[in-house]
């Protein structure tokens, strides 16, 4: 079945680049989307990208994905104290209207 | 514009009680989801509503059913609550195309005791 997968924690310190990682199994996703929860609030999304393109910038943060290993970054550079939140990976199942989430990510951004 | 509204924001029910959750956009989406947020599992689908007049099943419906009143209202509802059930539940809803942004709510913190 579809699974999406992440690390649970990562911890970075303020102006470093956080790097959050995903893999999927699904290879007929359409597309693949990262979402940002902050404490208390539901998920908003930050960014998605198109299953055909390697990457996509948007500002500070940066997609890759690599559809041979299955693989998603987020990449946020000069990372602030406000990134501190829970990322969530998730990906569209093609021909239906289900996502898949991962577990989530959450990033801790140390002053 | 609201967005995706949901209500209660918390609820604390007794094992075998039962209560619905309300969910409603103003945005004239087509499609509504229901989720279940648990610590170390991510987010899993409980039921959606592609369009108004359909729902279906997600991941994980047993004990919980769904109205799709309209196109703005999702409800979701727990006939006999029980410790199981307790999570965050989140709405969203998204356009009718495939594949599409969702849009979520702020969710309810429900606790079954």
């Amino acid at each position: 079945g579809e699974d999406v997968e992440q690390s649970l924690f990562l911890s970075v310190r303020e102006g470093d680049s956080s790097v959050i990682n995903c893999t999927y199994t699904d290879s007929s996703s359409t597309y693949l989307y990262w979402y940002k929860q902050e404490p208390g609030a539901g998920l908003q999304l930050l960014t998605y990208i198109f299953s055909n393109m390697d990457m996509k910038q948007d500002q500070r943060l940066t997609v890759l994905l690599n559809k041979k290993d299955k693989h998603l970054s987020l990449r946020i550079a000069d990372t602030q104290t406000g990134d501190s939140a829970i990322y969530f990976c998730a990906e569209s199942i093609k021909g239906t209207y289900k996502y898949i989430f991962g577990t989530g990510t959450r990033l801790k951004v140390l002053a | 514009n609201a967005g995706v509204t949901q209500t209660p924001k918390f609820q604390v029910l007794k094992t075998g009680q039962s209560m619905t959750l309300q969910c409603a956009q103003d945005m004239n989406h087509n499609s509504m989801y229901w989720y279940r947020q648990d610590p170390g599992m991510g987010l899993r689908l409980i039921y959606y509503s592609a369009s108004e007049g359909t729902t279906d099943k997600g991941e994980v419906p047993n004990g919980y059913n769904v109205s799709r009143l309209n196109k703005r209202e999702f409800s979701l509802r727990l006939e006999s609550a029980a410790p199981s059930q307790t999570s965050v539940y989140f709405c969203a809803s998204q356009r009718a195309e495939l594949a599409d942004t969702q849009y979520f709510g702020p969710g309810t913190r429900l606790t079954v005791l």
